[in-house]
Formats: structure tokens, C-alpha cells, sequence
């Protein structure tokens, strides 16, 4: 099956400044990479997506990068908020289009 | 995200008991997946179901079994619960297409005593 690593497992930043999470990924036939955020307490939520055919994408303060080359791909948040603290989950599509997910990182924004 | 739906929210239960946790969604998505959360382990795939007469294993599906009711329900049992089975279980359901949004439930807490 797919295999999906994060790094780092837990990341600390001051607030207002930038966070980068990065995943590999082991399946060259994946195509989709979808970024989740999981509040504590809260079902894990979309928050930005990229397709193999792409680069880069942005929302906002949010984007996402993805080498398919090196087949790794990063989440970054810029000018960090307190509300961006969560567990973040980087997912890839394999076999029948499932997604496979990789152990979540967890985001600590200090105030 | 009140389009997919689980019960009970928790639930506290001993060993060697039979437990089933039901999820409904209203989005019309053929495909449902049952997970499973432990801190530090991410998201563990359980079961999933392409439609309602496709049934699969996922990578921890030693001790649970499924039940796909109709397109909007799918069920998870634990036939004999024991203590390590305690976890956090979502429900997800997502489209066919590649792209598709895979929405999550609400999850339900399970402790098994």
C-alpha cells in the first residue's frame, strides 16, 4: 500500500511567524494531495489541496508545494495565529483513488 | 459538517461485549470508510465500501466488522470489544473522483473497560 511520511511529528513556532510541514510520499502513480486540519476535539477538515499537475497553490495564508520528482510535498502557514494550532494531516491518493494518510503533525503556535 | 453523521458520539462499554457504531451521510457518496485514531498513529484505515455490495478490509480490520446498509449508512461492530480497541472512530465518506473531498464525521470515543 502507500505510504505517507510527515515530518516533523510536532513543530512549536512563535505567533506571526512561518510553519513548514512536509510529507513524502512512496507511490508515483499518486495524483492528488489534500492537506487536513484536525482542532482538538474536531473531525479533521480540508483545508487545501493540490493536483500532480500543479506546482503550488495558495489561499490566503496557506499553501501548499509539491515536487513530484522528489515525490514530497509541504504544507506552509504564514504570519501564524493561535486558531492555526491543530493536528495536521497530509493524505495521497493510490489504489482506487483511497487516500492514505500520514500520521498528523502537531502544530503549537505560541503566543 | 452535519452531512455525515455518527452514534453514538461516546460510548463506554467492557470487555467481551458486542458494540456497533452507525454512520450516516446525506451527500450521496458511493464510498464510506470507517477509521480509527490512537495519538501519535494518525488516522488507521479500518474498513471501506465502494458501494453497497463492496465490502473491504483496511490495513487494522482484525476484530471489527462492517455492515453497508444502504448508500447513506455504514456500520462498524466490535464482535468481542477489549481494551486496546479504545480510540477515537471516525466515519469519512468521499466521492469517486479523484479530486473529491473525503468529509469526516464527528467521531465517536469508544472506551472499552
Amino acid at each position: 500500500g502507500e505510504n505517507v511520511e510527515q515530518h516533523p511529528s510536532t513543530l512549536s513556532v512563535q505567533e506571526g511567524d512561518s510553519a513548514v510541514i512536509k510529507c513524502t510520499y512512496s507511490d508515483s502513480a499518486s495524483n492528488y494531495f489534500p492537506w487536513y486540519k484536525q482542532e482538538l476535539g474536531k473531525r479533521p477538515q480540508l483545508i487545501i489541496d493540490i493536483r500532480s499537475n500543479v506546482g503550488e497553490k495558495k489561499d490566503q495564508r496557506i499553501a501548499v508545494t509539491l515536487n513530484k520528482t522528489a515525490k514530497h510535498f509541504s504544507l506552509h502557514i504564514t504570519e501564524t495565529q493561535p486558531e492555526d494550532s491543530a493536528v495536521y494531516f497530509c493524505a495521497a491518493t493510490y489504489g482506487n483513488n483511497r487516500l492514505a494518510f500520514g500520521k498528523g503533525n502537531q502544530v503549537v503556535v505560541i503566543p | 459538517d452535519a452531512d455525515v453523521t455518527q452514534t453514538p458520539r461516546n460510548r463506554i462499554t467492557k470487555t467481551g461485549k458486542r458494540i456497533m457504531l452507525e454512520c450516516s451521510q446525506t451527500k450521496g457518496h458511493d464510498r464510506m470508510y470507517w477509521y480509527r485514531q490512537d495519538p501519535g498513529l494518525g488516522l488507521r484505515l479500518i474498513y471501506y465500501s465502494f458501494d453497497v455490495k463492496d465490502i473491504n478490509k483496511g490495513e487494522i480490520s482484525d476484530g471489527y466488522s462492517v455492515s453497508r446498509q444502504a448508500q447513506a449508512k455504514f456500520s462498524l461492530s466490535l464482535e468481542s470489544a477489549i481494551p486496546n480497541q479504545t480510540a477515537l472512530y471516525f466515519c469519512a465518506t468521499r466521492g469517486a473522483g479523484y479530486t473529491d473531498t473525503q468529509y469526516f464525521g464527528p467521531g465517536t470515543r469508544l472506551t472499552v473497560l
